[in-house]
């Protein structure tokens, strides 16, 4: 199965902060790949598909890029409802694979 | 309103089953690629299984390979999941959700955009 490695495995940025987030695959996977955020206790919420095509209803100021094996979610200006975990997944093959999550807490 | 709803979680022995199923009113739901995906606690997430749009295509992750069987029922806008000698490891909270499954220059993305509340299962003597 690919691995997905995200990194960091968590941070802390303050309102208004530029945070970008990253996720490696083991091998490539074109750019196949998806971003999702989740609050505690809540269902995962689509950001991102095919690494950088925003999911309607997501605001712009998330973005993704990368192709291969190397992959970013940017968000440009930190608010305070996108404290939350994110993960990326490969769609590239079976099984699908999620990264473990990057936290991103307040600072 | 598009939405997913799941039932039928709960506590189970080791070695015991379970059918998990998702509602899914307010959609055309024989259009859409399904998928389950879970959440063992205070762990990441875990794709586990999909199925296309007449149930004639499903994948599976390896470690559920032969346990758990993914199916739906078009007339009955509903997905299921059948697991049998469920194991501690399984327990999770357990995700349906829909794939818009999103074409572009020929290749197919997957792309989640509606998920259910999650159902608890709990695998333990």
């Amino acid at each position: 199965a690919i691995q997905m490695t995200q990194s960091p495995s968590s941070l802390s940025a303050s309102v208004g902060d530029r945070v970008t987030i990253t996720c490696r695959a083991s091998q490539g996977i074109r750019n196949d790949l998806g971003w999702y955020q989740q609050n505690p206790g809540k269902a995962p919420r689509l950001l991102i598909y095919a690494a950088s095509s925003l999911q309607s209803g997501v605001p712009s100021r998330f973005s993704g890029s990368g192709s291969g094996t190397d992959f970013t979610l940017t968000i440009s200006s930190l608010q305070p409802e996108d404290f939350a975990t994110y993960y990326c997944l490969q769609d590239y093959n079976y099984p699908r694979t999620f990264g473990q999550g990057t936290k991103v807490e307040i600072k | 309103e598009e939405q997913l709803v799941e039932s039928g979680g709960g506590l189970v022995q080791p070695g015991g089953s379970l059918r998990l199923s998702c509602a899914a009113p307010g959609f055309t739901f024989s259009n859409f690629w399904m998928i389950w995906v879970r959440q063992a606690p205070g762990k990441g997430l875990e794709w586990v299984a999909n199925i296309n749009q007449d149930g004639s295509q499903k994948s599976y992750l390896d470690s559920v390979k032969g346990r758990f069987t993914i199916s739906r029922d078009n007339a009955k806008n509903s997905l299921y999941l059948q697991m049998n000698s469920l194991r501690a490891e399984d327990t999770a909270v357990y995700y349906c959700a829909r794939d818009l499954n999103y074409y572009e220059n020929r290749i197919a993305y997957d792309a989640f955009d509606i998920w259910g509340q999650g159902t608890k299962v709990t695998v333990s003597s």
